[in-house]
């Protein structure tokens, strides 16, 4: 079936940088962007930012821009999502999810990843 | 970036009865560009209503949604136990793709 899977919970100090992974299977992973969403605990959801099929393009939330680096590896179909300079707002659970087949990358996002948290404490 | 206010925060209904959220844009969102999620404790969000109206695969005829421009409504016509969750309406027909703070639907 299709599905993302995520990896597991990680805690890093203030200052460092957290590397998530998400693989994907069930579908043809060129063929789908992937975005990246976190979610404080107690709040609504936050998107991060997209990747493209090809890999060679990302669009960030302005807020995340310099810190927030997205990557590809079309050979494993997974996606990676690399946060730095860590600070305590930055805990939250982390989400990797598709964006629904249609025209371009304004689509809506229809399968999530399981969620990975990112515990930002010293 | 498009600010999505979703109201009441809470809504307490029993089982059986109709439940009808809202969701207003700061501006105008193309109705092509709406989709709402479904979130359960412990769960990520799961994909309802695209497109402001039409339903994803497998969710039951139960639930729609409606509106144009600025303003938008999730209606479930008839609640099931399973329906008691977090609803979060969300805009991505403009970068950055946003969400609403949610709709809690608690059992009164």
């Amino acid at each position: 079936q299709v599905q993302l899977v995520q990896s597991g919970a990680e805690v890093k100090k203030p200052g460092a940088s957290v590397t998530v992974s998400c693989r994907a299977s069930g579908y043809t992973f060129s063929n789908h962007y992937m975005h990246w969403v976190r979610q404080a605990p107690g709040q609504g959801p936050e998107w991060m930012g997209i990747i493209y099929p090809s890999g060679d393009t990302t669009n960030s939330a302005h807020k995340f821009q310099g810190r927030l680096t997205m990557t590809r590896d079309t050979s494993t179909s997974t996606v990676y999502m690399e946060l730095s300079s860590l600070r305590s707002e930055d805990t939250a659970m982390y989400y990797c999810a598709r964006g629904a087949a249609g025209s371009g990358s304004y689509t809506s996002f229809d399968i999530w990843g399981q969620g990975t948290m990112v515990t930002v404490s010293s | 970036d498009i600010v999505l206010t979703q109201s009441p925060g809470t809504l307490s209904l029993s089982p059986g009865e109709r439940a009808t959220l809202s969701c207003r844009a700061s501006q105008s969102v193309s109705s092509s560009f709406l989709a709402w999620y479904q979130q359960k404790p412990g769960q990520a969000p799961g994909l309802l209503i695209y497109g402001a109206s039409s339903r994803a695969t497998g969710i039951p005829d139960r639930f729609s949604g409606s509106g144009s421009g600025t303003d938008f409504t999730l209606t479930i016509s008839r609640l099931e136990p399973e329906d008691f969750a977090v609803y979060y309406c969300q805009q991505y027909g403009y970068s950055p793709r946003t969400f609403g703070q949610g709709t809690k639907v608690e059992i009164k």
